[in-house]
């Protein structure tokens, strides 16, 4: 069965970065793309951007151009999100998805706080 | 960006009455035949789950009780009869163009 599994919850500071896993199971990696959303505490849910694993190639939502960076590893079937210059603003739980054609499943979310 | 416009924010329906949520786009999200508009539910604490992808087409198994519709600019999801188990906020997505943005959200309660 289709499973993602996100690496577990983070805490930062202020200014640091952290990178969050997604390791995929159940199906060839290589063939879905793989999106992201942020989800901060209480609001509705933000789409990051997403990476063809196939490729590399990768697509962001303007608002998070500089704030993430995408990547996978093929070899490990594992999609990556690495988030720099954090701030109290960037705490929220953080989903990957595969997509299809629309967001089929979901990761468990890896939550991510900043804090000094 | 599209902007997706979801009403009602909230709303209560009783078990068994049809519950219906709207999602209105700023500009066309339809193309070549399609309309890339797609229906998740979310409980709390939970992952979002996929109810309707491409405005009308029942995720793999999804109950029946869901369905999608629209075109345009204006897009609905039904629930009939809306059970216990529905209660969740329910968010529309749009896939026509870069970015991929997300609904403000519709919490429903079941009465």
């Amino acid at each position: 069965q289709v499973q993602l599994q996100q690496s577990g919850a983070d805490l930062a500071k202020p200014g640091a970065s952290v990178k969050m896993s997604c390791k995929a199971s159940g199906y060839t990696f290589t063939n879905y793309w793989m999106h992201w959303v942020r989800q901060r505490p209480g609001q509705g849910l933000e789409w990051i951007g997403y990476i063809n694993p196939s490729t590399d190639y990768t697509e962001y939502n303007q608002k998070f151009k500089d704030k993430a960076t995408l990547t996978a590893d093929k070899s490990s079937s594992t999609a990556y999100m690495q988030l720099s210059s954090l701030t109290s603003e960037d705490s929220a739980v953080y989903y990957c998805a595969r997509w299809p054609y629309a967001m089929d499943y979901w990761g468990q979310g890896t939550s991510v706080t900043v804090s000094s | 960006d599209i902007v997706l416009t979801q009403s009602p924010a909230s709303l209560a329906v009783s078990l068994g009455q049809r519950a219906t949520i709207s999602c209105r786009a700023s500009k066309s999200v339809s193309t070549s035949g399609y309309s890339y508009v797609h229906w998740y539910q979310q409980k709390p604490g939970q992952p979002s789950k996929l109810l309707i992808y491409l405005a009308s087409n029942l995720e793999s198994g999804v109950p029946a009780r869901f369905s999608g519709s629209g075109s345009g600019t204006d897009f609905t999801l039904n629930i009939h009869p809306v059970e216990e188990e529905d209660a969740a906020t329910y968010y529309c997505q749009h896939s026509r163009e870069l970015p991929y943005t997300f609904g403000g959200g519709t919490k429903l309660e079941i009465k």
